[in-house]
């Protein structure tokens, strides 16, 4: 059983530019959900992905969207990139459709984006 | 909107030390609570997790107890070892069906020989 996968691991960008971040989710889930982890903060919801449609989405700009495909895999995008999107990238998956009351998630070990 | 306060770190101990970090909560309805940990290259992982008031939550030595009277889930553990030394996240999910966590922003412990 393969865990929750993220590419690329390390990339810089500058300032406008536009960035794509990939998630393999663990075998058999369904739900990928995305993070962003400012440098000694806590991750912060940016939205969930379930069937294929946003499900949920925090408190971030438009400019921040997403993709999830059949085999459950998802991709975060990034547009016009500011200096303040440098973080870690953190993908999560599950296997309950819409609650992570009861259930676990399982993080991959996160794409750490620098934007100069 | 909920929020998760955790104590500031670092926090430094001797090995077989007691460890405590608190955490507090701010949350609409029974949230479930969890603590996540962090080792050094890896991914966030589940270290244990309470789903309604005055249960305890325990795994490889640690606890903490749901205490809804004081809105608190504070980690324990009683003899650190080298191998915790990591970042800890306590985190909370609140309302049914609800899909995303809230972090408070991690305590770094580091356990010393």
């Amino acid at each position: 059983e393969t865990g929750v996968t993220q590419s690329p691991t390390h990339l810089i960008k500058t300032r406008g530019q536009q960035v794509t971040l990939r998630c393999s989710s663990q075998s058999g889930h369904n739900t990928v959900s995305w993070y962003q982890q400012a440098l000694g903060q806590g991750p912060q919801f940016i939205f969930q992905y379930y069937r294929e449609e946003e499900n949920g989405r925090g408190n971030f700009p438009p400019r921040f969207s997403g993709l999830q495909f059949p085999n459950y895999s998802s991709e975060l995008n990034v547009n016009a990139l500011e200096l303040d999107d440098s973080a870690l990238y953190l993908c999560a998956s599950s296997l309950r459709g819409l609650s992570v009351r009861d259930g676990e998630l399982f993080f991959g070990e996160g794409s750490r984006l620098t934007v100069l | 909107g909920d929020s998760v306060t955790q104590m500031e770190g670092p926090v430094t101990l001797s090995e077989e030390a007691f460890l405590t970090i608190n955490c507090t909560y701010t949350a609409t309805g029974y949230p479930s609570l969890f603590w996540y940990v962090q080792y050094p290259g890896e991914g966030l992982q589940l270290l244990l997790k309470a789903t309604k008031a005055d249960d305890k939550g325990s795994n490889k030595g640690f606890e903490a107890t749901y205490r809804k009277e004081t809105t608190s889930f504070h980690l324990e553990k009683g003899s650190v070892q080298v191998s915790d030394s990591a970042v800890y996240f306590c985190a909370l999910t609140s309302g049914a069906g609800s899909y995303q966590l809230t972090f408070g922003k991690g305590t770094k412990l580091s356990v010393i020989p």
